[in-house]
C-alpha cells in the first residue's frame, strides 16, 4: 500500500519570504500521480498543484512550485512570496495509475503566514 | 456554481439515530469519492464509485455505513446507529476520469459535512 508521510507538522513564514513543505512517498509504481492540496479555515481542499511521475520537468504554478526527485520519492511544494492567503493546512496526497484512483493523503502540514 | 455540492453542510445527531449526506458531483464526472476527515489529520479514503457502479470499500466503511449513487449522478451516504466516534467531516470528491490528460485525472473536492453525534 502507498504512503505519504509529510514531516513538518506546523511551518510558519513571514510574508513575502519564501516556505518549502517536504513530502515523501512510498510506492512501488512507476507511474503515478502526485497532488498538493490547501485547505483553509472554510475547510474546502483546493488543488494547488499537480505533477506526473514520469513527467521530469518540476510542475509551477504562479508562485507555487514543486521539487520533484522520483528516485528519492520526495514532492516538496515551495510557496514564493507568501501571502496571507496562503495560510492554510497542506496536503500532499499520491494517486496511483491509471489515474481517477483514490488519493492517498498524509496528514498535513499547518502553514501561518505572518504579516 | 458548478463545484461539487454537499448537503446538508451541518449535521448534529443523537447517538443511536441515522444521518443520510448527499451529494452532487461536478457535472460530467463520472466518479465520485467519499472521504473521512478528522481534526487535524488528513482525509481518509471510504468509497468510490464509476458511474453507478461502486468501486471500492475501504475497510472503514463499517457494516453501518453505506453509500448509493444509484443514477450515476448524485450519491449519498447514510451512517445508521451513528456512535460518537462518527463525528468527523465527510467529504465529497469527483473527477472526470480522463485517464489521457493530467487534468483529467484531478480530483475536485466538496466543502464537506460535518456530523457531530452528541
Amino acid at each position: 500500500a502507498q504512503t505519504v508521510t509529510q514531516s513538518q507538522p506546523e511551518m510558519s513564514v513571514q510574508e513575502a519570504e519564501t516556505v518549502t513543505l517536504s513530502c515523501t512517498y512510498d510506492t512501488s509504481e512507476s507511474n503515478y500521480y502526485l497532488f498538493w492540496y490547501k485547505q483553509p479555515p472554510s475547510r474546502q481542499m483546493i488543488l494547488v498543484i499537480r505533477q506526473e511521475a514520469y513527467k521530469q520537468q518540476n510542475a509551477t504554478e504562479n508562485r507555487f512550485s514543486v521539487n520533484f526527485q522520483k528516485a528519492a520519492k520526495s514532492f516538496s511544494l515551495k510557496i514564493s512570496d507568501s501571502q496571507l492567503g496562503d495560510t492554510a493546512m497542506y496536503f500532499c496526497a499520491f494517486m496511483k495509475p491509471p489515474g481517477n484512483t483514490p488519493l492517498v493523503f498524509g496528514k498535513g502540514t499547518r502553514l501561518s503566514v505572518i504579516a | 456554481d458548478t463545484g461539487v455540492s454537499q448537503n446538508p453542510r451541518h449535521k448534529i445527531t443523537k447517538r443511536g439515530q441515522n444521518v443520510t449526506f448527499r451529494c452532487d458531483p461536478i457535472s460530467e464526472h463520472n466518479r465520485l469519492y467519499w472521504y473521512r476527515q478528522t481534526l487535524g489529520q488528513g482525509p481518509e479514503f471510504l468509497t468510490y464509485f464509476q458511474n453507478e457502479a461502486q468501486l471500492e470499500k475501504s475497510r472503514l466503511l463499517s457494516d453501518r455505513f453505506s453509500a448509493e449513487r444509484p443514477k450515476g449522478s448524485f450519491s449519498t451516504l447514510e451512517i445508521q446507529r451513528t456512535e460518537q466516534g462518527d463525528s468527523a467531516m465527510y467529504l465529497c470528491a469527483s473527477s472526470p476520469n480522463r485517464v489521457e490528460t493530467l487534468a483529467g485525472n484531478t480530483i475536485y473536492f466538496g466543502e464537506g459535512s460535518w456530523l457531530t453525534v452528541v
